[in-house]
């Protein structure tokens, strides 16, 4: 158990609807990171916080914004949903923002776009 | 970012070592080399990291050439539960931030 909680595991919505993933951090840990895994992209990199400010943006669409809360869980928001953006997202956390600190992945949601 | 080739696939027998390559020829001075793990409906799993000198956890032991180009994960003796796709990545706060970039990795099978 890696003590990042993602909720919820699962969610199949349609398309032109729009969600909110949701990630707790280990305890004390003040870096949240996002992730897509898609069976044809592999693990995408879409955005980093650090104690509730955005640190880094990666392959992250204009549709898609994260947040991260003072208590520092954070959220990933998904609007007009696509077929495409059927895939794993993945929520990670880190005590620090540096070249050192692991990342500790929770076990995913799981977005179906129907 | 600097970039990391891994064999797309290997095979191992239960119990017995395993090493798994990573090449990074283009490597700099201050990146990291992390690996990490994932297992079958999991999400990746931190294994080891170093800079230049070898290292050595509960889980697994890195092995650093000494130009730094390449490095070795070392499995010293492989179960069911190893079987998983193995990511070598290199890590530099100055140029790419904190994030890590996942490649395409190198699928463990692990044989009974």
């Amino acid at each position: 158990d890696s003590g990042v909680t993602q909720t919820p595991k699962h969610l199949i919505t349609a398309t032109g609807q729009r969600v909110t993933l949701r990630c707790s951090p280990r305890s004390g840990d003040l870096s949240v990171y996002w992730y897509q895994q898609s069976l044809d992209q592999g693990l995408q990199f879409l955005i980093h916080y650090y104690n509730g400010e955005e640190r880094a943006k990666g392959n992250i669409l204009e549709r898609f914004s994260a947040q991260q809360f003072p208590d520092l869980h954070s959220e990933l928001n998904l609007s007009s949903l696509e077929l495409g953006d059927s895939a794993l997202y993945f929520c990670a956390s880190s005590v620090a923002d540096s070249r050192v600190s692991p990342l500790h992945f929770g076990n995913g949601t799981r977005l179906t776009v129907t | 970012d600097a970039k990391t080739t891994q064999p797309n696939s290997m095979e191992s027998n239960e119990e017995e070592p395993v090493h798994l390559p990573c090449n990074h020829s283009t490597i700099s001075g201050t990146d990291y080399i992390h690996w990490y793990r994932q297992l079958p409906s999991q999400g990746p799993e931190y294994v080891i990291h170093g800079l230049t000198s070898n290292v050595n956890n509960r889980m697994a032991s890195l092995a650093i050439a000494e130009d730094r180009k390449s490095s070795t994960l070392i499995l010293h003796r492989a179960t069911l539960r190893d079987a998983a796709v193995y990511y070598c990545i290199l890590r530099d706060v100055e140029t790419s931030g904190s994030r890590l970039t996942f490649g395409e990795g190198t699928q463990l099978t692990v044989n009974p």
